[in-house]
């Protein structure tokens, strides 16, 4: 089983809906979460972390359910430039801290 | 300032030939890191090396693969007799991170290298 499962998507909705991303990680131990963007040909960005309690950036809000070994990504009022392929990412623990174990990535398009 | 850059932006090259990528970290970052990402496939992660410590090489997938770091900055990532199946992008990050369990600073990519072995 892969350290993280992601929707495969594709995901194309119209400009200002609501889009949604889901992930699940396999080891319970992990402490960090982040999403990550990467633009068309682009190394990926730091989108935001994700904390026990959930966490809002502006439009963007992460949660996190340690019990289901889930964590989403909403998009609200989604706007062209938040086209992009989101990777749900999850932090090593044990013999594996330091490392990142990044998710296939969801291709997000939204559309005028 | 600058960020995380690497050599060559693109490399192609044959099946059997060795081949060098470089990467220069964000000055004063001791954490560095390489993965590739795979058309279709999510980022792999290859090797890590954190300050003097001994570097984690548990994610290279085969011998022909080798890194280093000289003087705590510059990498380079070394395959050998390359395959097809190399052909992939390869990521170098560094992060401010001084031990490993520091694990709350960001990781900076740079653009990466896009090899294609023929």
């Amino acid at each position: 089983r892969k350290e993280v499962e992601q929707d495969p998507g594709p995901f194309n909705v119209p400009e200002g809906a609501t889009v949604a991303f889901n992930c699940t990680y396999s080891n319970s131990a992990s402490q960090s979460f982040f999403w990550y963007r990467q633009d068309c040909r682009k190394e990926p960005k730091l989108l935001m972390s994700v904390y026990s309690s959930g966490n809002e950036d502006g439009r963007f809000t992460a949660q996190l359910n340690r019990a289901s070994q889930y964590i989403s990504l909403l998009i609200r009022d989604s706007k062209l430039s938040d086209s992009a392929t989101y990777l749900c990412v999850v932090k090593g623990r044990g013999s594996t801290l330091g490392r990142l174990y990044f998710g296939r990535g969801t291709q997000l398009t939204v559309w005028p | 300032g600058a960020g995380v850059s690497q050599s060559p932006s693109n490399k192609v090259t044959e099946k059997g030939k060795d081949v060098e990528l470089r990467c220069d970290p964000i000055s004063g970052h001791t954490a560095l890191y390489w993965y590739r990402q795979s058309l279709g496939q999510g980022l792999e992660f290859l090797i890590y090396f954190q300050g003097n410590s001994a570097p984690d090489k548990s994610g290279l997938p085969s011998d022909r693969f080798s890194a280093e770091r000289t003087g705590g900055s510059v990498s380079t990532l070394t395959i050998q007799r390359t395959q097809q199946e190399d052909s992939a992008v390869y990521l170098c990050a560094s992060s401010l991170s001084r031990r490993r369990e520091e694990t709350w600073y960001e990781q900076y990519f740079g653009p990466g290298t896009r090899l294609t072995v023929t």
